[in-house]
C-alpha cells in the first residue's frame, strides 16, 4: 500500500492560490493519485484525479512530477467555502486506499 | 436522482442494544462501502462489497456485520453496541472497485453508545 504524506494543516486567505502537496514515494506502476474535499459534517467529495503530469477540471489541477512520487493539489483563487479538508489517496483498487488525516485548511477573509 | 442515502442521520444507543444502518444508491453502482470516522481522524473501511453478492472485511470490521441486500442496498449491523462505536458512519458507492471510479458518499450516521 502507498503510505502518504501531507501537511496537517494550512491557512489562506480568500484570492490566493493554495498548492497542497503529497508525498507518496512507494507509489505502485498502476497506482492512482485522487483527491478528496471534506467539509464538516459531510461525507468525502471527489475533486480531481490523476496518473501523471497535469490534468485540470473546474475546481483544481493536479500536477504530478514524472517520477510520481509526489503531487500537488492546486485549487485558484480560494474563497471561504473551500475550507475544509483535503485528502490525498494513492492505490489501484478502492478498498485499499487509506485517507488519513488529510490537510485542513483554513481560509480566511 | 439522490445519490447515496443513509438512515438513520442520528442514533444514540446503550451499550449492547443491536441497529441496522441502512444505505441505498440509486446511480446503478456495482461497489459499496462503509466507513467509519472518529473525531479528528480519517475515514477507515469497516466492509465493502465489490459487486452484487458478495462482501468483504476491510480495515476495521469487528463488531460489524454486513448485508448486500440487491445491487441498491448495502447495510451495516451492530450486534451488541460499545462505545467505542461511537463515530461517524459514512456510507459510499462507486461504479467499480477499480480507483478511476470515484466514490460518492452519503450525508452520514452520527452514533453515539452509552
Amino acid at each position: 500500500l502507498a503510505k502518504t504524506t501531507q501537511p496537517i494543516s494550512m491557512d489562506s486567505y480568500e484570492g490566493q492560490e493554495v498548492n497542497i502537496t503529497c508525498s507518496h514515494n512507494n507509489i505502485a506502476t498502476n497506482d492512482y493519485i485522487t483527491w478528496y474535499q471534506q467539509f464538516p459534517s459531510q461525507g468525502p467529495r471527489f475533486i480531481i484525479q490523476g496518473y501523471k503530469t497535469k490534468v485540470t477540471n473546474e475546481v483544481a489541477s493536479l500536477f504530478i512530477p514524472a517520477d510520481r512520487k509526489s503531487s500537488t493539489l492546486s485549487l485558484p483563487r480560494v474563497s471561504l467555502s473551500d475550507t475544509a479538508v483535503y485528502y490525498c489517496l494513492v492505490g489501484t483498487n478502492t478498498d485499499k486506499l487509506i485517507f488519513g488525516t488529510g490537510t485542513r485548511l483554513q481560509v480566511f477573509p | 436522482n439522490a445519490g447515496v442515502t443513509q438512515t438513520p442521520k442520528f442514533q444514540v444507543l446503550k451499550t449492547g442494544q443491536s441497529m441496522t444502518l441502512q444505505c441505498a444508491q440509486d446511480m446503478n453502482h456495482n461497489s459499496m462501502y462503509w466507513y467509519r470516522q472518529d473525531p479528528g481522524m480519517g475515514l477507515r473501511l469497516i466492509y465493502y462489497s465489490a459487486s452484487e453478492g458478495t462482501t468483504d472485511k476491510g480495515e476495521v470490521p469487528n463488531g460489524y456485520n454486513v448485508s448486500r441486500l440487491n445491487k441498491r442496498e448495502f447495510s451495516l449491523r451492530l450486534e451488541s453496541a460499545a462505545p467505542s462505536q461511537t463515530s461517524v458512519y459514512f456510507c459510499a458507492s462507486s461504479l467499480a472497485r477499480q480507483v478511476p471510479y470515484e466514490q460518492y458518499f452519503g450525508p452520514g450516521t452520527r452514533l453515539t453508545v452509552t
